[in-house]
This record gives C-alpha cells, structure tokens and sequence, in this order.
C-alpha cells in the first residue's frame, strides 16, 4: 500500500469490553511500533516488533494490553477489560529497517472509553 | 527529569518571521536526533532528522544541534499560516536505542 493504514478509524466503547486495533504496515517495512498519544500529548511508545518478534514491550501499561503481529505484516493491539484512562489515540508506525530512524505513521485509531 | 524536554507553548510568530522550537534531551550518549510535525487531527511526519553537530538546512527549515550542551533546535524561516502546528522533537536514546517523543510545541503563525 501508500502508507501505513490504521482500523478502525475511530472506535468508541464501553468501560470493560475489549477492543482490537489493527495496523497494516508499508509493504516490506519489517519495524512496527505502537504508540499511544493522550489529548494534548507527546507520543507514549508501547511496543516494538522486529518481524514477528517483540523485542521491546517495556512500554505496555498493563498486563491488559497486549500486541501480535503475524506474517511480519499486520499487527493487533488488543486492550481487555477498557478503561477511561484508555482514552486515546493509538498510532501505529513502519519503518524499513531495525534503525528506527525513519519512521512512518499511520493515521491513528481515537479510542474513546465511556 | 524527562528524557526530552519541549516547551508546550504555544509559540505565536507573525507571517515571515522566523520561529525558533527547542528541545533538549538527557541521555548524553544519544546520536540521532528527528522534529516531526503534527497537524490537529492528524498523524506526525517526518520533517528533518541531524545527526552531527552544527546545522543542516532544508528549504526553509533548519534543524540545530549541540551535543555538549545537550540541545537540539528547529528554525522556520518566513513562517507561514501553513506551518502551524505540533512540533515534536523525538531523539534515539544512546543506552536504549529507542526512539524517545518530547511532549511538542505548539506553533501559531498568524497572518
């Protein structure tokens, strides 16, 4: 594809269900990262994934969150058990290579808590 | 103390002025140094990356740094409407390799 493409584009919920958000790469980048931004915000790192491996989950909030990725392509964040604080944006980013130096964004999925 | 620091602002500058976005950073082992910008509602994007000390210019921007005193800077030169937005400072730490946000700051250019 263009670009990274995030789904779904905006997601509004009840406190405690779970939620799924999705994240499609550019073709052939092989970094992913999950990144969280709150209202007003800097980017929060969350996870990092080298293929299909997770070398770096040092930024995932809780034992709620977690994150696969399969096929070196498509990633899921799933969150369980929502909260409010869970409010958010959650941006997804590729890049070509393990140097995290080039990083291309997709367009986010606003997560809203109720 | 943060590992990147940014003023939130908002800086407001006059059309064709240049405006000058700071950050400093505390991991002194860090290399590689990157100003995003952030549109409201949108995503970031790339807009410069420095590597070495000094300056290095594209277009109308110009990206700083200095190492020794741990500070990096973003000038904009005859600043239009256009470049209003969230400027984000982001640094890959030396010890964690990890790509690190500052907070952002809010650019106003008024026509």
């Amino acid at each position: 594809g263009a670009g990274v493409s995030q789904s779904p584009s905006n997601k509004v919920t009840e406190k405690g269900k779970d939620v799924e958000l999705r994240c499609d790469p550019i073709s052939g980048h092989t970094a992913l990262y999950w990144y969280r931004q709150s209202l007003g915000q800097g980017l929060e790192f969350l996870i990092y994934f080298q293929g299909n491996s997770a070398p770096d989950k040092s930024g995932l909030p809780s034992d709620r969150f977690s994150a696969e990725r399969t096929g070196g392509s498509v990633s899921t964040l799933t969150i369980q058990r929502t909260q409010q604080e869970d409010s958010a944006v959650y941006l997804c980013a590729s890049s070509p290579d393990r140097s995290q130096e080039t990083q291309y964004f997709g367009p986010g999925t606003r997560l809203l808590v109720l | 103390q943060k590992e990147v620091e940014q003023n939130s602002g908002p800086l407001s500058v006059p059309e064709g002025a240049i405006a000058s976005l700071n950050c400093t950073y505390s991991d002194r082992g860090s290399q590689s140094f990157f100003w995003y910008r952030q549109y409201s509602g949108k995503s970031p994007e790339l807009i410069m990356s420095i590597y070495s000390n000094g300056d290095k210019e594209d277009g109308r921007f110009t990206a700083q740094l200095n190492k020794a005193s741990q500070y990096v800077s973003l000038l904009i030169r005859d600043s239009q409407p256009s470049d209003s937005a969230t400027y984000l400072c982001a640094v890959i730490g030396g010890n964690t390799g990890k790509l690190i946000f500052g907070q952002g700051t809010t650019l106003q250019v008024k026509p």
